[in-house]
């Protein structure tokens, strides 16, 4: 079946610094992905998103390229601000129509430091 | 504004109570889900449904309990078979049709229940 791994959080960092959240996946066929924010106490939000082999997806400076070749999908940012300490969600889709079910990884805690 | 309303945000119940969780949408989606979140654990998906009267089990769907009488409305009932319910629950939703839109997912705020 399908499956996402994500990098072990947690994950601490320096105001400005720059963010790396690994994330590889498994999947019988072509698969969207995504990353989701939550913030603490809150729901998940779509942060940005990519339908196929070396689409970017991008949002408030997070970009993450879809790499079928690595089956991986990471999120990058190359300054971070306290503002950005959340949990961070890979997940992928099994298909294209509505209802389709998305499978999510682990969650990264980041904290960032001012 | 458009959105998903999830009620109670906290909720304590006692060993062996039936509770039910609210999740109301006025995004006219079609599709809703219930997932759960535990620490270090993810989501996991229990029930969801893509039509009214209609849903389909997920992967951890045993001790629970769903129904889809309106389009804007899909509670979930926590029942005592649920051996470990204390978790955040999460509600979301996201429109019928296919394509890259289709899977985009808008979720409520979540509902914490703790079973004493």
């Amino acid at each position: 079946g399908n499956s996402v791994t994500q990098m072990e959080g947690p994950v601490t960092l320096s105001e400005e610094a720059f963010l790396t959240i690994n994330c590889t996946y498994t999947a019988t066929g072509y698969p969207s992905l995504f990353w989701y924010v939550q913030y603490p106490g809150e729901g998940l939000q779509l942060l940005l998103k990519a339908t196929k082999a070396d689409d970017k997806g991008s949002n408030k400076g997070f970009e993450a390229t879809y790499r079928k070749e690595t089956t991986s999908f990471h999120l990058e940012k190359g300054s971070v601000q306290v503002s950005d300490s959340a949990v961070y969600f890979c997940a992928l889709s099994e298909g294209e129509t509505s209802g389709s079910r998305l499978t999510f990884g682990e969650g990264t805690q980041l904290t960032v430091n001012p | 504004d458009g959105g998903i309303t999830q009620s109670p945000k906290y909720l304590f119940r006692k060993e062996g109570q039936n509770v039910t969780l609210s999740c109301e949408q006025n995004l006219n989606h079609d599709a809703m889900y219930w997932y759960r979140q535990d620490p270090g654990q993810g989501l996991r998906l229990i029930y969801y449904s893509q039509i009214v009267n209609d849903f389909q089990k997920g992967d951890i769907a045993e001790g629970y309990s769903v129904s889809r009488e309106k389009k804007e409305s899909f509670p979930l009932t926590v029942t005592s078979a649920q051996k470990n319910p204390t978790a955040f629950y999460l509600c979301a939703s996201s429109m019928r049709r296919r394509g890259a839109g289709a899977n985009v997912l808008t979720f409520g705020a979540g509902s914490r229940l703790t079973v004493l």
